[in-house]
């Protein structure tokens, strides 16, 4: 059974680093096919790709945000952290992370609401 | 790269649903099809332009050639109603891509 699970802050302020974990099991995150995404949705918006890593570390970023974003796995502990720098208002979003094929994404954790407020 | 869906689309129970995401050639690339209903995470429906995951019922059916794919809902149910989603692999710029959505409404 394959489960995905967001943690982090709910709340930060403008200028922040957001740093997200993403804890999973039922698979195992090693070798170039297997691949953990984020992904995030503002609110009522569509869904924009952020960033994946696959099993051999081969790491993509959405480009206009590849500045401010890392990610990074933890293999032994099954999860994978994504860090957002610089946090500004439009980077409220609900926050997936998503467990990525080819690459498209076959199952996804509930997703965490975080906003960005001072 | 852009994935273009029409905002909305409604049918009434029982109809076909045709959901559309136009790209430039997108019929060279694969498109992944998600549905996702409010307050829940999207689920994959559709996978290298037609093919079901594991639980997804026959009625969803994709097609992609030239410069449009389709997600093809047949008997539409009120279950569902849901925004869907295009996605595909931009192997240019090496980014994942989204399309806007579409919501489907059953009448």
């Amino acid at each position: 059974q394959i489960s995905l699970q967001e943690s982090g802050p709910t709340l930060v302020r403008p200028t922040q680093t957001l740093t997200l974990t993403c804890s999973f099991s039922g698979f195992s995150l090693t070798g170039g096919g297997v691949a953990v995404a984020w992904i995030r949705q503002p609110p009522g918006r569509a869904l924009e790709w952020l960033a994946l890593v696959y099993g051999d570390d081969t790491k993509f970023f959405r480009p206009p945000l590849k500045s401010r974003l890392t990610i990074g796995k933890d293999t032994s502990k099954n999860q994978v952290v994504l860090t957002l720098a610089d946090m500004d208002f439009a980077d409220t979003a609900t926050y997936y992370c998503a467990l990525s094929g080819d690459p498209y994404f076959t199952s996804w954790g509930q997703g965490a609401l975080v906003t960005v407020s001072s | 790269y852009v994935l273009t869906q029409t905002p909305s689309v409604s049918v009434a129970p029982g109809e076909t649903a045709r959901i559309t995401c136009g790209g430039n050639d997108i019929g060279d690339k694969r498109v992944h099809w998600y549905q996702q209903k409010p307050g829940q995470a999207p689920v994959l429906v559709v996978y290298d332009d037609r093919y079901r995951p594991s639980g997804i019922p026959g009625r969803f059916s994709g097609s992609n050639s030239g410069n449009a794919a389709a997600l093809t809902i047949s008997g539409v149910e009120a279950g569902d109603e849901a925004d869907y989603y295009c996605q595909v692999w931009d192997t240019g710029r090496d980014r994942v891509v989204f399309g806007g959505g579409t919501k489907l409404a059953v009448l």
